[in-house]
């Protein structure tokens, strides 16, 4: 079946530090998208990835899909206090369902 | 306009006893879907509703749990004979549309959720 797996688990940085997530997938996707869980929230869409190889950015997140549509990263520049939270990829079946990844749990240490 | 609603918000019930959850989508979205998630862990599939297609239950862990969809709008997700093991918090989301424009997926709307605890 479908397996989205989503690395590191965890991963707490210090306040400035860059911060990198990346999802990895068995099967070739039509697109992935990217949530993020503030702790006590719930999961809140940032972006879409569409094309092979497409990077996207919003002000320090960097998005970026593999060439084989199989992997995707979110990659964050000079983390801020504000970062804190799980994010998710999350990825479609042909049903139009969505599964989504293990998450990432982001500690910033001020 | 107003973003998915789940009620209730806490519930807390007795082992044994049966529990209804309700997620009203937003307005216009045809596709409506349920999550588990329990302490500190990602999102658990549970059932997909997809305009007036028949349900994807498949993530359903057992036939305690089941979900209706009214009139292609509110949606309840009942849970029989609740065990601990259920409690977690029910996320309920919504999106747009229910068929894929092209390689193009609607993103989710997610409610705030409701915490089951089973005592």
């Amino acid at each position: 079946g479908q397996q989205v797996m989503q690395i590191p688990q965890y991963q707490h940085v210090q306040e400035g530090e860059d911060f990198t997530t990346y999802c990895n997938s068995s099967t070739t996707l039509s697109n992935i998208q990217w949530y993020k869980q503030r702790p006590g929230g719930h999961p809140v869409f940032l972006i879409q990835l569409v094309k092979s190889g497409e990077v996207k950015k919003q002000k320090r997140l960097t998005f970026q899909f593999g060439e084989a549509k199989k992997n995707s990263s979110l990659h964050i520049t000079a983390t801020q206090t504000t970062d804190v939270g799980t994010y998710f990829c999350a990825e479609p079946t042909r049903a139009n369902n969505l599964f989504f990844g293990t998450g990432t749990r982001l500690t910033v240490i001020p | 306009g107003a973003g998915v609603s789940q009620s209730p918000s806490n519930k807390v019930t007795e082992k044994g006893k049966d529990v209804e959850l309700r997620c009203d989508p937003i307005s216009g979205h045809t596709a409506l879907y349920w999550y588990r998630q329990s302490l500190g862990q990602g999102l658990e599939f549970l059932i997909y509703f997809q305009g007036n297609s028949a349900p994807d239950k498949s993530g359903l862990p057992s036939d305690r749990f089941s979900a209706e969809r009214t009139g292609g709008s509110v949606s309840t997700l009942t849970i029989q004979r609740t065990q601990q093991e259920d409690s977690a918090v029910y996320l309920c989301a919504s999106s747009l549309v229910s068929q894929a424009l092209g390689s193009y997926n609607s993103p989710l709307h997610f409610g705030n959720g409701t915490r089951l605890t089973v005592t």
